[in-house]
């Protein structure tokens, strides 16, 4: 069965640090792109970071950059996101997704795999 | 970034009713769309990309249009599993921006 199972959310205080990681099974975890999407109580999807099938190429909302890094084991099919410097406003749950693609005109690119996501509290 | 505009935020309707849903790109972003679906409590699930693609198993009442910045999800006709919030994706380029949602309610 392809999935993403996401692990490390938690309680912490405003300033603190968290490591979320994302698990993979089920697919060729090394050809795809994977991201984290966030979303704060009663609020919409964000991209948080993404990071490409190799680990070469990475992106980070301006909202969390500097404060958060992606990062991949490919031999371990697992994804991280460390997060520093946390903030109430970084609260919600956080979803790991694989972006799969479909060659038509050019390549389309789409997240076709979600996991049920890690919840992240910023309190003191 | 691409700003994403959907409309509109919520709706009413019926079950049987056709429903459409409008999102808008602050810049053309060709066929870079994708439409996910979001039930209380559960992980976004992907209905349509590349603005009209059919993902496998969702059901063909279904569909997307559009291109360059203006695109619409319809639903020909609501059922009671389809009352949720919905959102439109761009992958044109990173970040990949969602718009705000659309939450569909029963009348």
């Amino acid at each position: 069965e392809v999935q993403l199972v996401e692990s490390g959310g938690g309680l912490v205080q405003p300033g603190g640090s968290l490591r979320l990681s994302c698990a993979a099974s089920g697919f060729s975890f090394s050809s795809y792109a994977i991201y984290w999407v966030r979303q704060a109580p009663g609020k919409g999807l964000e991209d948080v970071s993404g990071i490409s099938s190799n680990g070469g190429s990475t992106h980070y909302a301006n909202s969390v950059k500097g404060r958060f890094s992606i990062s991949r084991d490919n031999s371990k099919n697992t994804v991280y996101l460390q997060m520093g410097s946390l903030r109430a406003e970084d609260m919600a749950v956080y979803y790991c997704a694989r972006e799969n693609w479909e060659l038509g005109a050019n390549y389309y690119y789409y997240m076709d795999v979600w996991g049920k996501g890690t919840t992240v509290t910023v309190s003191s | 970034d691409i700003q994403m505009t959907q409309s509109p935020s919520s709706l009413s309707a019926s079950v049987g009713d056709r429903v459409t849903i409008t999102c808008r790109a602050s810049q053309t972003i060709s066929s870079y769309l994708n439409w996910y679906q979001q039930r209380p409590g559960k992980a976004p699930k992907l209905l349509i990309y590349a603005a009209s693609g059919l993902q496998s198993g969702v059901p063909s009442r279904f569909s997307g249009s559009g291109s360059g910045t203006d695109f619409t999800l319809t639903i020909s006709s609501l059922q009671p599993e389809d009352f949720a919030a919905y959102y439109c994706q761009q992958s044109y380029s990173a970040p990949r921006t969602f718009g705000q949602g659309t939450k569909v309610e029963i009348k």
